[in-house]
């Protein structure tokens, strides 16, 4: 089945420090979301991604969808204690059987100290 | 408000029992999915439906089953067939189905997830 390689695992920063995290697949997807998960909760989204090349920004977060749609990357700028959370990317075909599913990376653990 | 409810937050197995996991959406929403979560492990899909009384198996279906008695409803069965249970458990749905092909890149939206463990 089709994997995605997300990267990294985890990361330690410093409070106001930028982070950056990013998704690979050797499949090609249509569609890149982006969730945040907190402990004992449902993921959130973040920032859906529908178009190659496509930038968008959702307050201090980016994510770009890549442009041979193998890849995305999500951006935080200015990180504060609460963005500490395990990051989710998912990416999403829209041929045959597999119109409705996701594929989800492996999450990365961000952990932000103050 | 809307929003998808899992009940119960915490389950309690014992061997050889069949336990259900309920998940309930007032969104309005055609597709609705249920996944597992192990710790340092991306979600993994058990079942998925793209619309009422119709579900298809994901990639770890073994053990699991669901039904779609209603477009809200998406409920889960954790069966004894089903060797290592203890995980997170997330229902999500979408605004999506057969047909609806304006709709069909609208994001999944989450439960906040039932922990399952064995007894």
């Amino acid at each position: 089945g089709q994997q995605l390689n997300q990267s990294p695992q985890s990361m330690f920063i410093q409070e106001g420090e930028d982070v950056s995290m990013n998704c690979t697949s050797s499949s090609i997807f249509n569609t890149w979301l982006w969730y945040k998960q907190d402990p004992g909760e449902g993921p959130v989204l973040l920032i859906a991604l529908y178009k190659a090349g496509e930038l968008t920004s959702n307050g201090r977060l980016t994510a770009q969808f890549g442009i041979t749609r193998k890849d995305s990357f999500l951006n935080i700028s200015a990180s504060i204690p609460s963005d500490v959370g395990i990051y989710f990317c998912a990416g999403r075909t829209r041929s045959g059987g597999s119109n409705y599913k996701l594929t989800f990376g492996k999450g990365t653990l961000l952990t932000v100290n103050p | 408000d809307g929003g998808i409810t899992q009940s119960p937050k915490y389950l309690f197995r014992k061997e050889g029992q069949n336990v259900t996991l309920s998940c309930e959406q007032n969104l309005n929403h055609d597709a609705m999915y249920w996944y597992r979560q192990d710790p340092g492990q991306g979600l993994r899909l058990i079942y998925y439906s793209q619309i009422v009384h119709d579900f298809q198996k994901g990639d770890i279906a073994e053990g699991y089953s669901v039904s779609r008695e209603k477009k809200e409803s998406f409920p889960l069965t954790v069966t004894s067939a089903q060797k290592n249970p203890t995980a997170f458990y997330l229902c999500a749905s979408s605004r999506e189905g057969q047909g609806s092909v304006s709709y069909s890149n609208q994001p999944q939206h989450f439960g906040d997830g039932t922990r399952l463990s064995i007894l």
